[in-house]
This record gives C-alpha cells, sequence and structure tokens, in this order.
C-alpha cells in the first residue's frame, strides 16, 4: 500500500458530462503529480501541484483542471467528456511524508470510461 | 523538442538471465531529469528511480542498476539475475528543470521473465 488513495476506482459516464477525480496524497507529502494512460496516447504527465501551487503543466486539455486543496488532496475536473478521454488516471505524490522525498507514490488509478 | 525513445517494444528472457533495458533521450537543456517506471500486469505504477543529469554515476539498487551516460543520452536499466516477478512494462521519463518540469515519456518496453 503506497498511503496514495484515489476515488472513486471506476467511472462510466456519457460524452458531454463532467467528472470529478479525487487524490489523496500520503500524510506529509506535498506534491500531487496527475497522470493519463490511454491506450492512444500511452502514458502522459498531466499537471502537478505543490503545497496549493501549481509546479508544472504537462499535456493537460483545456477541458481539463485541477487544483490542491489546504489539507494536500487533489482533485482533477474532467469537463465536456469525448470518448478520447477514457482512461486511467493516476496520481502521485512526493515529499516529506517519509522515505526519499523525491521518490513518487502512486495511487491506484480511477478508471474512466466514456460511453 | 524533448523525446524519449525506448526502441524494444517487447523483451522476452528466461528466468535468471540478465535483462537491459535501452532508453535514449533528446532535450536542448543541460539540467533535467530521468526516471524509470514500472507498470506490472496488475496495473499500478511504481516509480523506480530518478537521476539528476548532473549525477552520472551509475546507480544500484539490489538487482537493479541504471547506466546514465550524456555522451550517447542514454539512460538504461538493467535488471540482474531476473525473475518472473520483473514481468512488466518498464517506462523511461524525461523532465527538463529549466523549462516547465513537464515528463515526457517513452512509449515503454514490455518484458516477459519466462519460468
Amino acid at each position: 500500500d503506497s498511503g496514495v488513495t484515489q476515488t472513486p476506482k471506476h467511472l462510466i459516464t456519457a460524452t458531454g458530462q463532467r467528472v470529478t477525480l479525487r487524490c489523496s496524497p500520503r500524510s506529509g507529502d506535498l506534491s500531487v503529480y496527475w497522470y493519463q494512460q490511454s491506450l492512444d496516447q500511452g502514458l502522459q504527465f498531466l499537471i502537478q501541484y505543490y503545497n496549493g501551487e501549481e509546479r508544472a503543466k504537462g499535456n493537460i486539455l483545456e477541458r481539463f483542471s485541477a487544483q490542491q486543496f489546504p489539507d494536500l488532496h487533489s482533485e482533477l475536473n474532467l469537463s465536456s467528456l469525448e470518448l478520447g478521454d477514457s482512461a486511467l488516471y493516476f496520481c502521485a505524490s512526493s515529499g516529506v511524508g517519509g522515505g526519499d522525498p523525491d521518490t513518487q507514490y502512486f495511487g491506484p488509478g480511477t478508471r474512466l470510461t466514456v460511453l | 523538442a524533448q523525446k524519449v525513445t525506448q526502441a524494444q517494444t517487447e523483451i522476452s528472457v528466461v528466468e535468471k538471465e540478465d535483462v537491459t533495458l535501452d532508453c535514449v533521450y533528446e532535450t536542448r537543456d543541460t539540467t533535467y531529469y530521468l526516471f524509470w517506471y514500472k507498470q506490472p500486469p496488475s496495473g499500478e505504477l511504481v516509480f523506480l528511480i530518478r537521476r539528476n543529469s548532473f549525477d552520472e554515476q551509475n546507480e544500484i539498487s539490489g538487482r537493479y542498476s541504471w547506466n546514465f551516460q550524456k555522451s550517447t543520452s542514454s539512460f538504461n536499466f538493467t535488471i540482474t539475475a531476473s525473475q518472473v516477478v520483473d514481468s512488466a512494462v518498464y517506462f523511461c521519463a524525461l523532465s527538463d528543470l529549466n523549462r516547465d518540469d513537464k515528463i515526457i515519456f517513452g512509449k515503454g518496453t514490455r518484458l516477459h521473465i519466462l519460468p
């Protein structure tokens, strides 16, 4: 168990809808990363937050947004969903929660299916 | 432009053999991070290593070792005395420290360790 939790585990929705994926980092970790893994695009980095501030931005679509809250949990919001948004979404955390601060600890992922 | 190439799409070796996974990267920047991640058949992602471009020393962790060579823009990963549990998809990635910190992934190498 990495200590990173993601909810929900599975999500099935329709095109055009909006969903929110939630990530709780390891206790004490300040950084949260979001990744998307799909058959078409492979593994992609979306965005990183550090202690509430956006730190790095990857291939995140304008229809997607994220934030990190004062309690350090993070949410990834996906709107106007398209079939191509179907993917596994991983969250990871790193920082001072114990162990190597550079190591990223991954959650189990949220599988999003857009019908 | 930044790019990560994992030319080996799929590799099969017999248990106890050594195997090297190749990773070649392209970047114009002088400061960057290189990463390796593992994704076993169960689907979770596991962070293996992050290496700073200033540190060209090889890294060894148990049966795993990494060879970083700036001269050939390579960051190869070797598993010594492979085990069936090493069967997974392995991803190499690059992150630029001076530009936008986004992480670029290779397409992955699927490793089969045969008993």
